[in-house]
Protein backbone atom coordinates (compact mmCIF):
# COMPACT_ATOMS: atom_id res chain seq x y z
CA UNK A 1 0.00 0.00 0.00
CA UNK A 2 0.94 3.58 -0.25
CA UNK A 3 0.33 6.72 2.73
CA UNK A 4 -0.46 10.05 0.77
CA UNK A 5 -0.19 13.20 2.37
CA UNK A 6 -0.59 16.74 0.94
CA UNK A 7 -0.53 20.15 2.12
CA UNK A 8 -2.55 22.62 2.48
CA UNK A 9 -5.92 20.52 3.23
CA UNK A 10 -7.63 23.87 2.68
CA UNK A 11 -7.31 26.85 1.64
CA UNK A 12 -9.41 30.10 0.93
CA UNK A 13 -6.81 32.08 -1.77
CA UNK A 14 -8.13 35.33 -3.53
CA UNK A 15 -8.13 35.22 -7.43
CA UNK A 16 -5.02 36.26 -9.04
CA UNK A 17 -2.68 34.82 -7.02
CA UNK A 18 -1.35 31.31 -7.05
CA UNK A 19 -1.32 28.08 -5.04
CA UNK A 20 1.02 25.49 -4.45
CA UNK A 21 -0.07 21.84 -3.41
CA UNK A 22 2.53 19.08 -1.95
CA UNK A 23 2.03 15.83 -2.51
CA UNK A 24 4.53 13.69 -0.53
CA UNK A 25 4.23 9.39 -0.89
CA UNK A 26 5.56 7.06 1.89
CA UNK A 27 7.38 4.82 -1.06
CA UNK A 28 9.14 5.50 -4.44
CA UNK A 29 6.44 5.72 -7.25
CA UNK A 30 7.09 6.07 -10.87
CA UNK A 31 4.17 8.09 -12.06
CA UNK A 32 1.87 10.65 -9.05
CA UNK A 33 -1.48 11.83 -10.89
CA UNK A 34 -3.37 14.93 -10.38
CA UNK A 35 -6.72 15.11 -10.16
CA UNK A 36 -9.42 17.92 -9.70
CA UNK A 37 -12.81 17.89 -8.31
CA UNK A 38 -14.81 20.50 -9.27
CA UNK A 39 -18.08 21.10 -6.47
CA UNK A 40 -20.58 18.15 -7.15
CA UNK A 41 -19.08 16.49 -10.07
CA UNK A 42 -16.66 13.55 -10.53
CA UNK A 43 -12.75 13.62 -10.57
CA UNK A 44 -10.86 14.60 -13.23
CA UNK A 45 -7.46 13.85 -14.77
CA UNK A 46 -5.06 16.91 -15.17
CA UNK A 47 -1.92 15.81 -15.29
CA UNK A 48 0.58 12.67 -14.87
CA UNK A 49 3.43 13.37 -13.29
CA UNK A 50 6.71 11.14 -14.02
CA UNK A 51 10.23 11.92 -12.18
CA UNK A 52 12.96 13.51 -14.58
CA UNK A 53 10.35 14.58 -17.22
CA UNK A 54 7.50 17.42 -17.93
CA UNK A 55 4.22 16.61 -16.35
CA UNK A 56 1.82 15.08 -19.23
CA UNK A 57 -1.11 17.54 -19.64
CA UNK A 58 -4.87 16.34 -20.14
CA UNK A 59 -7.06 17.91 -23.00
CA UNK A 60 -8.08 21.49 -21.25
CA UNK A 61 -5.53 21.37 -18.89
CA UNK A 62 -2.20 23.75 -19.77
CA UNK A 63 1.17 24.04 -18.01
CA UNK A 64 0.96 27.87 -17.13
CA UNK A 65 -2.03 27.14 -15.39
CA UNK A 66 -1.14 24.31 -13.86
CA UNK A 67 2.48 24.12 -13.56
CA UNK A 68 3.92 20.74 -11.56
CA UNK A 69 7.20 19.65 -9.87
CA UNK A 70 8.23 16.41 -9.56
CA UNK A 71 12.02 16.33 -7.66
CA UNK A 72 12.20 13.04 -6.86
CA UNK A 73 10.02 9.53 -6.58
CA UNK A 74 8.28 10.00 -3.50
CA UNK A 75 7.06 14.56 -3.85
CA UNK A 76 5.43 16.38 -6.19
CA UNK A 77 3.89 19.91 -6.01
CA UNK A 78 0.93 21.30 -8.10
CA UNK A 79 0.57 25.27 -8.75
CA UNK A 80 -3.18 26.75 -8.89
CA UNK A 81 -2.12 29.55 -10.82
CA UNK A 82 -3.70 33.33 -11.69
CA UNK A 83 -6.89 31.70 -9.57
CA UNK A 84 -10.59 32.35 -10.75
CA UNK A 85 -13.62 31.46 -8.78
CA UNK A 86 -13.69 28.80 -11.47
CA UNK A 87 -10.63 26.90 -9.88
CA UNK A 88 -12.63 26.27 -6.71
CA UNK A 89 -12.58 22.29 -6.39
CA UNK A 90 -10.66 19.56 -4.21
CA UNK A 91 -7.11 19.00 -5.48
CA UNK A 92 -6.22 15.18 -5.15
CA UNK A 93 -2.71 13.81 -5.94
CA UNK A 94 -3.03 9.74 -6.35
CA UNK A 95 -0.57 6.81 -7.06
CA UNK A 96 -0.32 3.42 -8.17
CA UNK A 97 1.46 0.48 -6.68
CA UNK A 98 0.99 -3.35 -6.88
CA UNK A 99 2.28 -5.49 -9.72
CA UNK A 100 -1.05 -6.22 -11.47
CA UNK A 101 -2.16 -3.07 -11.44
CA UNK A 102 -4.62 -3.57 -8.78
CA UNK A 103 -3.67 -0.79 -6.29
CA UNK A 104 -4.45 2.98 -6.58
CA UNK A 105 -4.31 5.54 -4.16
CA UNK A 106 -5.31 9.05 -3.20
CA UNK A 107 -4.38 11.83 -0.96
CA UNK A 108 -6.74 13.70 1.26
CA UNK A 109 -6.50 16.13 -1.12
CA UNK A 110 -6.70 19.99 -0.62
CA UNK A 111 -9.79 21.64 -1.12
CA UNK A 112 -9.02 25.62 -2.21
CA UNK A 113 -11.83 28.04 -1.98
CA UNK A 114 -11.52 30.77 -4.67
CA UNK A 115 -12.80 34.27 -3.59
CA UNK B 1 -11.83 6.51 -25.69
CA UNK B 2 -12.66 4.63 -22.23
CA UNK B 3 -16.34 5.62 -20.40
CA UNK B 4 -17.77 4.75 -17.47
CA UNK B 5 -21.54 5.58 -16.61
CA UNK B 6 -23.07 5.53 -13.22
CA UNK B 7 -26.74 5.76 -13.91
CA UNK B 8 -28.32 6.20 -10.53
CA UNK B 9 -27.06 10.16 -9.51
CA UNK B 10 -28.71 9.05 -5.96
CA UNK B 11 -29.77 6.32 -4.23
CA UNK B 12 -31.71 5.44 -0.68
CA UNK B 13 -31.55 2.10 0.97
CA UNK B 14 -32.95 1.32 4.84
CA UNK B 15 -29.81 0.08 7.03
CA UNK B 16 -29.56 -3.44 7.13
CA UNK B 17 -30.61 -3.93 4.07
CA UNK B 18 -28.63 -4.67 0.24
CA UNK B 19 -28.01 -1.95 -2.11
CA UNK B 20 -26.62 -2.40 -5.39
CA UNK B 21 -24.40 0.23 -7.65
CA UNK B 22 -24.80 0.39 -11.20
CA UNK B 23 -21.84 0.86 -13.39
CA UNK B 24 -21.01 0.05 -16.78
CA UNK B 25 -18.20 0.93 -19.00
CA UNK B 26 -16.73 1.19 -22.49
CA UNK B 27 -13.20 0.08 -23.59
CA UNK B 28 -11.72 -1.86 -26.37
CA UNK B 29 -8.72 -3.00 -24.37
CA UNK B 30 -9.07 -6.40 -23.42
CA UNK B 31 -6.74 -5.51 -20.16
CA UNK B 32 -8.50 -3.49 -17.65
CA UNK B 33 -9.18 -2.72 -14.40
CA UNK B 34 -12.30 -2.02 -12.22
CA UNK B 35 -12.25 0.24 -9.37
CA UNK B 36 -14.95 1.30 -6.72
CA UNK B 37 -14.12 4.27 -4.34
CA UNK B 38 -16.11 5.47 -1.68
CA UNK B 39 -15.94 9.60 -0.78
CA UNK B 40 -17.29 10.55 2.54
CA UNK B 41 -18.37 14.49 3.15
CA UNK B 42 -14.81 15.21 4.09
CA UNK B 43 -13.26 14.48 0.58
CA UNK B 44 -10.90 11.45 0.69
CA UNK B 45 -11.29 8.68 -1.65
CA UNK B 46 -11.92 5.40 0.04
CA UNK B 47 -10.70 2.50 -2.09
CA UNK B 48 -13.15 -0.51 -1.66
CA UNK B 49 -12.62 -3.04 -4.66
CA UNK B 50 -10.58 -4.09 -7.17
CA UNK B 51 -12.05 -6.64 -10.04
CA UNK B 52 -9.44 -7.23 -13.19
CA UNK B 53 -10.62 -8.12 -16.52
CA UNK B 54 -9.20 -11.52 -16.40
CA UNK B 55 -10.46 -12.53 -12.97
CA UNK B 56 -12.33 -15.42 -13.17
CA UNK B 57 -14.31 -14.76 -10.03
CA UNK B 58 -16.26 -12.00 -8.60
CA UNK B 59 -13.81 -9.73 -6.36
CA UNK B 60 -14.90 -9.45 -2.49
CA UNK B 61 -14.03 -7.55 0.13
CA UNK B 62 -16.33 -7.80 3.49
CA UNK B 63 -19.44 -6.44 2.94
CA UNK B 64 -18.34 -5.67 -0.41
CA UNK B 65 -18.90 -7.26 -4.09
CA UNK B 66 -18.45 -6.77 -7.09
CA UNK B 67 -20.95 -8.08 -9.44
CA UNK B 68 -18.53 -8.40 -12.43
CA UNK B 69 -20.81 -9.19 -16.13
CA UNK B 70 -17.67 -9.28 -19.03
CA UNK B 71 -20.32 -9.42 -21.77
CA UNK B 72 -22.22 -6.94 -20.32
CA UNK B 73 -19.43 -4.65 -19.35
CA UNK B 74 -20.96 -3.85 -16.11
CA UNK B 75 -19.43 -4.14 -13.17
CA UNK B 76 -21.68 -3.30 -10.12
CA UNK B 77 -20.76 -2.40 -6.73
CA UNK B 78 -23.08 -4.50 -4.18
CA UNK B 79 -22.73 -3.67 -0.54
CA UNK B 80 -24.43 -6.28 1.97
CA UNK B 81 -26.21 -4.74 5.15
CA UNK B 82 -26.38 -1.02 4.62
CA UNK B 83 -24.93 0.88 7.82
CA UNK B 84 -25.36 4.43 8.01
CA UNK B 85 -21.62 5.12 7.92
CA UNK B 86 -22.15 4.05 4.02
CA UNK B 87 -23.93 7.45 3.60
CA UNK B 88 -21.48 8.96 1.13
CA UNK B 89 -20.88 9.58 -3.09
CA UNK B 90 -19.44 6.01 -4.75
CA UNK B 91 -17.52 6.22 -8.00
CA UNK B 92 -17.07 3.40 -10.08
CA UNK B 93 -13.25 4.14 -11.92
CA UNK B 94 -11.33 1.90 -14.70
CA UNK B 95 -7.75 2.00 -15.84
CA UNK B 96 -6.88 0.31 -19.07
CA UNK B 97 -4.01 -1.60 -19.11
CA UNK B 98 -2.81 -2.92 -16.13
CA UNK B 99 0.31 -0.61 -15.34
CA UNK B 100 0.30 1.03 -12.34
CA UNK B 101 1.73 4.26 -14.71
CA UNK B 102 -2.01 3.98 -16.01
CA UNK B 103 -4.48 7.10 -15.28
CA UNK B 104 -8.13 5.81 -13.56
CA UNK B 105 -10.83 7.27 -15.36
CA UNK B 106 -14.13 7.86 -13.24
CA UNK B 107 -17.97 7.82 -13.60
CA UNK B 108 -20.20 10.25 -12.92
CA UNK B 109 -20.78 9.05 -9.30
CA UNK B 110 -23.82 7.89 -7.06
CA UNK B 111 -24.62 8.87 -3.62
CA UNK B 112 -26.02 6.84 -1.64
CA UNK B 113 -28.00 7.81 1.82
CA UNK B 114 -28.78 4.68 4.45
CA UNK B 115 -32.16 5.36 6.47
CA UNK B 116 -32.15 4.44 9.70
Amino acid sequence: SAVISQKPSRDICQRGTSLTIQCQVDSQVTMMFWYRQQPGQSLTLIATANQGSEATYESGFVIDKFPISRPNLTFSTLTVSNMSPEDSSIYLCSVGAGLTGGEQYFGPGTRLTVT
Amino acid sequence: AQKITQTQPGMFVQEKEAVTLDCTYDTSDPSYGLFWYKQPSSGEMIFLIYQGSYDQQNATEGRYSLNFQKARKSANLVISASQLGDSAMYFCAMREGFGAGNMLTFGGGTRLMVKP
